[in-house]
C-alpha cells in the first residue's frame, strides 16, 4: 500500500509565477490536510479538505492560495503569483475517517523555492 | 489560536531517558498526538493519548494530563537516530494544531 505521494518533490518558480502543488492520499482516505513549514518552525494549518469540498480552509490566506480534491485525481494547491514569502515547505497529510483524531500519514513534502 | 509550547531544544547522550514536555492553552480537543521528524524528511506518527494516563509503545512512552493541561514524550535508551525533531499536536474541530517542535541531539 503506497503512502502518501507528493509531488513535484522541489519546485522553484520565479516572484509572480504560479506554483501547483499536488498530493495522492494513501488508498482508501478520504481526508485530506494540507500544512506549510518554514525553517525551524512547526507545521501550520492551511486546509482541511474530503473528496470534492472544501471542508476548513480558515488556515489559507484568501487571497493567491486556493486547494481542491476533485472526485477523481490528486489533491491540488494552487499559489498564484507566487512572492518570497511563499517559500516554505508544504505536506499534505491523509486520514482514512473523518475523526482521524490520532494519526495523520503524511507525505515527503514539496519544497517550494520563490526566487 | 490554540497555543502548544515545548521546549525548543534538548541535548541527551547515548542510552538515557530524554523527556519532551508539552503544555498547552485548549480545552475540548480530543487527544493529543507525538510526531517524529527528521531534516528534510515528513512527519511520522508516534503516539496518540485519547485519555489522561500513559501510554507505552516499545522505547517510546507518552503522558497525557488533562487537568494540568500537559503532556510529555518519553524517550528511552536513546539512539543517535533519536536525533529529530519531536512535536506534539491536538485536534480541535476540524484543524490539527502542532507545537513549534523541540529538537533533540543525541550525542555519543
Amino acid at each position: 500500500n503506497a503512502g502518501v505521494m507528493q509531488n513535484p518533490r522541489h519546485l522553484v518558480r520565479r516572484r509572480g509565477q504560479e506554483a501547483r502543488l499536488r498530493c495522492s492520499p494513501m488508498k482508501g482516505h478520504s481526508h485530506v490536510y494540507w500544512y506549510r513549514q518554514l525553517p525551524e518552525e512547526g507545521l501550520k494549518f492551511m486546509v482541511y479538505l474530503q473528496k470534492e469540498n472544501i471542508i476548513d480552509e480558515s488556515g489559507m490566506p484568501k487571497e493567491r492560495f486556493s486547494a481542491e480534491f476533485p472526485k477523481e485525481g490528486p489533491s491540488i494547491l494552487r499559489i498564484q503569483q507566487v512572492v518570497r514569502g511563499d517559500s516554505a515547505a508544504y505536506f499534505c497529510a491523509s486520514s482514512p475517517t473523518t475523526s482521524g483524531v490520532g494519526e495523520q500519514f503524511f507525505g515527503p513534502g514539496t519544497r517550494l523555492t520563490v526566487l | 489560536g490554540q497555543s502548544l509550547e515545548q521546549p525548543s531544544e534538548v541535548t541527551a547522550v547515548e542510552g538515557a531517558i530524554v523527556q519532551i514536555n508539552c503544555t498547552y492553552q485548549t480545552s475540548g480537543f480530543y487527544g493529543l498526538s507525538w510526531y517524529q521528524q527528521h531534516d528534510g524528511g515528513a512527519p511520522t506518527f508516534l503516539s496518540y493519548n485519547a485519555l489522561d494516563g500513559l501510554e507505552e509503545t516499545g522505547r517510546f512512552s507518552s503522558f497525557l494530563s488533562r487537568s494540568d493541561s500537559y503532556g510529555y514524550l518519553l524517550l528511552q535508551e536513546l539512539q543517535m537516530k533519536d536525533s529529530a525533531s519531536y512535536f506534539c499536536a491536538v485536534k480541535y474541530f476540524n484543524k490539527f494544531y502542532f507545537g513549534s517542535g523541540t529538537k533533540l541531539n543525541v550525542k555519543p
